[in-house]
């Protein structure tokens, strides 16, 4: 299958810092990528939908100056978490859309733990 | 509302025995159903992906099966191994009206610990 890398895997970071988080299609160009949050035990949360070229779409109650997203090419999508705090720490996971048959399948970055101190 | 269950919440099965885990939906209007495996700290990875004319598809070990009418999924495992320990996770996709955009709705997952 389609491969979507992303990175970094684990990043600590001090409260009021920024953290860049940068999700790669390697082998396909995608339009539409997703950026999903999950805390333990739980589902996916979908955050935001990038779209490249531009500006992306926030789910309700979700911070678009909090969680910036940047989808400046074809093949990468980056979400920044500003002035990060202990809050913030969770599992992020993104994910490209790739249309194949008529049906749209999105396949997964392996996600990114964040933990601020 | 747009809603995926899933049964059980977690599983323990021993390696070798066969499982079966559920999901139901209420998504429309639907466009297909997935199944996933999510390791423990990794992203999903899909496992088989339905749409609404399909009701059975495999994977290796793995298979789906799909009731349209009834708004239910099982995925059924086969001669589990301790790899196959894992979240399970159910993901409808509902079709936007006028749009290509699928929204996907996720289940809460089937936590699964398989044990020598």
């Amino acid at each position: 299958g389609a491969v979507v890398s992303q990175h970094p895997s684990r990043v600590i970071c001090k409260s009021g810092t920024s953290v860049k988080i940068e999700c790669r299609s390697l082998d396909f160009q995608a339009t539409t990528m997703f950026w999903y949050r999950q805390f333990p035990k739980q589902s996916l949360m979908l955050m935001a939908t990038s779209n490249e070229g531009s500006k992306a779409t926030y789910e309700q109650g979700v911070e678009k100056d909090k969680f910036l997203i940047n989808h400046a090419s074809l093949t990468l999508s980056t979400l920044t978490v500003t002035s990060a705090h202990p809050e913030d720490s969770s599992f992020y996971i993104c994910s490209a859309r790739m249309a194949s048959g008529g049906i749209n399948i999105q396949y997964f970055g392996a996600g990114t733990r964040l933990s601020v101190l | 509302k747009n809603q995926v269950e899933q049964s059980p919440q977690s599983l323990i099965i021993l390696e070798g025995k066969n499982c079966t885990l559920q999901c139901n939906y209420t998504v429309s209007p639907f466009s297909n159903l997935r199944w996933y495996k999510q390791d423990t700290g990794r992203g999903p990875v899909s496992l088989t992906i339905m749409t609404f004319s399909e009701n059975t598809k495999s994977n290796g070990r793995y298979t789906a099966t799909l009731d349209a009418d009834t708004k239910q999924s099982s995925l059924h495992i086969t001669a589990s191994q301790l790899s196959d320990s894992a979240s399970y996770i159910c993901v409808v996709s509902a079709m936007n009206y006028g749009g290509a955009t699928n929204k996907l709705i996720f289940g809460t997952g089937t936590l699964l610990a398989v044990q020598p």
